[in-house]
């Protein structure tokens, strides 16, 4: 199975900071892997798919980059609404789409 | 508005059954697949289960593979999950998500529920 890692696991940020996320996959998934952001007792919400496409309304902020077995999210300017927890998911190999443990960004 | 409504969560014994609903709305049920992921509390994600548009092709998690049956009315615009010979790991908030294409290998979700808490205690 594709194991995905996440760096850091966690940040601290002030609002307008630029933010950069990265996702590392085992073996290659060519732009197989989407971003989604969760909120504390909320569900996920997707922003990237296919590596870099940013999902209709999400703001362009967000910007996703990568291919193969190395990924970033970024966030050119952090907004106060932007802290939460990131996840990288791979969907290029099935039966398992495996999920990143997560990045949660918090206030400096 | 698109909305994905997962119900029929609770607590259970280990050993026994329980089945998830998910209620679609705002959009055609039938041109998507569908999925099932879920979150044990505090943790991180993991896809459970996938299903076609048409349910010609389905998936599981290895961890859940035997145990637990995904299936959808679209019909109804429904989609469920029977979960037998439940465990103790098994518990977790479910999400029912969609997916962004009509086979469940292909794409991320785009739609996803509110969770349903399924609490496996004796």
């Amino acid at each position: 199975a594709i194991r995905m890692t996440q760096s850091p696991s966690s940040l601290s940020a002030s609002t307008g900071d630029r933010v950069t996320i990265t996702c590392r996959a085992s073996q290659g998934i060519s732009s197989y892997l989407a971003w989604y952001q969760q909120k504390p007792g909320k569900a996920p919400k997707l922003l990237i798919y296919a590596a870099s496409t940013l999902q209709s309304g999400v703001p362009s902020r967000f910007s996703g980059s990568g291919s193969g077995t190395d990924f970033t999210l970024t966030i050119s300017c952090l907004q106060s609404e932007d802290f939460a927890t990131y996840y990288c998911q791979q969907y290029y190999s099935y039966p398992l789409f495996t999920f990143g443990p997560g990045t949660k960004v918090d206030i400096k | 508005e698109v909305q994905l409504v997962e119900s029929g969560g609770g607590l259970v014994q280990p050993g026994r059954s329980l089945r998830l609903s998910c209620a679609a709305s705002g959009f055609t049920f039938d041109d998507y697949a569908m999925h099932w992921v879920r979150q044990a509390p505090g943790k991180g994600l993991e896809w459970v289960s996938g299903i076609s548009w048409n349910s010609g092709s389905i998936g599981y998690a290895d961890s859940v593979k035997g145990r637990f049956t995904i299936s959808r009315d679209n019909a109804k615009n429904s989609l469920y999950l029977q979960m037998n010979s439940l465990r103790a790991e098994d518990m977790a908030l479910y999400y029912c998500a969609k997916g962004r294409t009509a086979l469940w290998t292909d794409d991320a979700f785009d739609i996803w529920g509110q969770g349903t808490m399924v609490t496996v205690s004796s």
